[in-house]
């Protein structure tokens, strides 16, 4: 059972429009999350975090929303670039059987940026 | 150059061979973990390992065994592969504090016939 959903598996923007890409969890002990970006033949590479004592978290052009009551955080991307088509993937830190911590995934939004 | 290199990139094998993929790192991390990528089911964890003397089953380690040769080297070996283990394998590092983000390598594209 997927304890990180990102519903929508793929999104399409204008260039220099906002990208709104969402991520549900569903275990309210997640106190940490990130955004990864992923490009074709290449592994991901980090974006953006936050923390569960925070609400919002902005860098440049990325801000990572986290609603803790409703278990939801969304990564905006203003304004969006070509450059931004990538597979996003949301992933929350939780700990494992022996207490240590480890990364649970999302499936991936894969964002089109059309000029 | 990469911080985390993969290797090889591709590979095409046969059901029943042994193979090894290989990972090293210059960021000079503690941690490392071996990933798969299917379609559909996201990344899941195959195995990680916090130190050289340190190995830990991920969540889908049946059929993978690893060595963690020195800090900056892990591999992941599939003893007899089969079919079923064809996919995309990422290794990554990372630091020890847990809002620490991983590294990824580049990935190797494995497929077993």
């Amino acid at each position: 059972d997927q304890q990180v959903k990102q519903n929508s598996p793929s999104l399409s923007v204008q260039e220099g429009r906002i990208s709104i890409l969402n991520c549900d969890y569903t275990n309210s002990m997640f106190d940490y999350f990130l955004w990864y970006k992923k490009y074709p033949a290449e592994g991901p590479t980090f974006l953006i975090s936050i923390s569960s004592i925070k609400d919002k978290n902005e860098d440049g052009r990325f801000t990572v929303f986290l609603n803790k009551s409703a278990k939801h955080l969304s990564l905006h991307i203003v304004p969006s670039q070509p450059g931004d088509s990538a597979v996003y993937f949301c992933a929350a830190v939780t700990f494992n059987a022996g207490n240590n911590r480890k990364l649970i995934w999302g499936l991936g939004t894969s964002l089109a940026v059309n000029p | 150059d990469a911080d985390v290199t993969q290797t090889p990139r591709n590979r095409i094998t046969k059901t029943g061979k042994r193979i090894m993929l290989e990972c090293s790192q210059t960021k000079g991390h503690d941690r490392m973990y071996w990933y798969r990528q299917d379609p559909g089911l996201g990344l899941r964890l195959i195995y990680y390992s916090f130190d050289v003397k340190d190995i830990n089953k991920g969540e889908i380690s049946d059929g993978y065994s690893v060595s963690r040769q020195a800090q900056a080297k892990f591999s992941l070996s599939l003893e007899s592969a089969i079919p079923n283990q064809t996919a995309l394998y990422f290794c990554a590092t990372s630091g020890a504090l847990y809002n620490q983000p991983q590294h990824f390598g580049d990935g190797t594209r494995l497929s077993i016939l």
